[in-house]
């Protein structure tokens, strides 16, 4: 069974550009998940779309934004990139039914220069 | 106070040594709990859910005490492959998403 994947690996963008970054659930998941680990920090929650609405989302800026197609798959944008956005972009997917664990891609590596 | 909070570390161990983890979670709510371990400069993996009444999976063991608000994890007879960080994982369920801890760093010495 293939994981949950994501592309870009790696992603170089500078200062004011915006970054669309992309996953693939595990077949059968409907919930994907994205979270920001900035260099040294613990993970932290962006989004959460289930069914292709959004369900709840973390304490970013509104210029962190994304969405759920009907295959699942999903995408996040950042716009307007600040240098602090340089961070591992992960996404998990999981079953929809009760407190699923998640499980997470290998991440996109976002540097701003 | 942290929602999720875990000792740092590093703990460094000779192999075969049994280390322990604790982690302390600050919502009543919580509904779900596991431990991840992330090596590093790579993402998360599912080491285990963590259930009310305690489960072991060969030689790692997890509790969980909800009145305490508190989980473990116990690693027996280590290895140098279970040199990792261990994240502890809270879901309050309603909100979706998990709640890490910042990760307690093991390193396994030969």
């Amino acid at each position: 069974e293939a994981g949950v994947t994501q592309s870009p690996t790696h992603l170089i963008k500078t200062r004011g550009q915006q970054a669309t970054l992309r996953c693939s659930p595990i077949s059968g998941h409907t919930s994907v998940y994205w979270y920001q680990q900035a260099l040294g920090l613990g993970l932290q929650f962006l989004l959460w779309y289930d069914e292709g609405e959004e369900r709840n989302r973390g304490n970013f800026p509104p210029r962190f934004s994304g969405r759920q197609f009907p295959n699942y798959s999903s995408e996040l944008n950042v716009n307007a990139l600040e240098l602090e956005d340089s961070a591992l972009y992960l996404c998990a997917s999981s079953l929809s039914i009760g407190n699923q664990p998640q499980h997470f891609g290998d991440g996109t590596r976002l540097s701003i220069l | 106070r942290k929602e999720v909070e875990q000792d740092p570390g590093p703990f460094n161990v000779p192999e075969g040594a049994t280390v322990a983890f604790n982690c302390t979670y600050s919502n009543s709510a919580s509904q779900s709990f596991f431990w991840y371990r992330q090596d590093c400069r790579k993402e998360p993996k599912l080491l285990m859910s963590v259930y009310s009444s305690g489960n072991e999976d060969g030689r790692f063991t997890a509790q969980l005490n909800r009145a305490s608000q508190y989980i473990s994890l116990l690693i027996r007879d280590s290895k140098l492959s279970d040199s990792a960080t261990y994240l502890c994982v809270v879901n309050v369920g309603s909100q979706g998403n998990l709640i890490f801890g910042k990760g307690t760093k093991l390193s396994v010495k030969p």
